[in-house]
């Protein structure tokens, strides 16, 4: 039973480029979360989605950033025109069903960096 | 708005015991749970507790206390396996869990 999937596991984008993030829930997972990693900090949350809807988008930041959770085929987070700033960890999440009493499940994260 | 507080480190000896504490204000409240994270990889889950009491699960238990928002993370028998970061997390709705900025633990020889 595979985990969830996140790739690419290490991405370099040149200031101004756009990066694209992908996640695969676990098997019969239908709710998906991302968030953000600073070093030495928290886990900070972006969005939540499930199948072709954005549940809970509080945490991203208004312009640049998206995400899509389609009928067929894995999340996707999307940073337009990156900035040093984006550079981070990006980490998803899935479960189940919500989080009220409910496990999510982590991927091993993408790590983004930006020159 | 919500915020959890934790130490920032904690060093321990193998074979002690160690306790992580978790202060937590938040607005709604569902439970508190606790994920491991070693360096640079997927934090994975230890424990929830959404009722007051101890939660036992093999050398680490966790505790909640709902009236004093306040929770910890109890390591038994400590190996050096066990370095890593901990993180407090309180499920507050449907949608997110919040987390803490982690405490550091080292387990030294």
């Amino acid at each position: 039973n595979a985990g969830v999937m996140q790739n690419p596991r290490h991405l370099v984008r040149r200031r101004g480029q756009e990066a694209r993030l992908r996640c695969s829930p676990m098997k019969g997972h239908s709710h998906v979360y991302w968030y953000r990693q600073l070093p030495e900090e928290g886990l900070k949350f972006m969005v939540y989605l499930q199948k072709e809807n954005i549940i809970d988008e509080s945490g991203m930041p208004k312009e640049r950033f998206s995400a899509e959770f389609p009928k067929e085929g894995p999340s996707i987070l999307r940073i337009q025109q990156v900035v040093r700033g984006d550079s981070a960890a990006y980490f998803c999440a899935s479960s189940t069903t919500g989080t009220s009493g409910n496990t999510i499940y982590f991927g091993e994260g993408s790590w983004l960096t930006v020159v | 708005g919500q915020s959890l507080e934790q130490p920032s480190e904690v060093t321990a000896v193998e074979g002690a015991i160690v306790q992580i504490n978790c202060t937590y204000q938040t607005s709604g409240f569902y439970g508190l749970s606790w994920y491991q994270q070693h360096d640079g990889g997927a934090p994975t889950f230890l424990s929830y507790n959404a009722l007051d009491g101890l939660e036992e699960t093999g050398r680490f238990s966790s505790f909640l206390s709902r009236s004093d928002s306040y929770g910890y993370l109890l390591l038994q028998e400590l190996q050096m396996k066990d370095s890593a970061s901990y993180f407090c997390a309180v499920n507050s709705g449907y949608s997110t869990l919040t987390f803490g900025k982690g405490t550091m633990l080292l387990v030294s020889p």
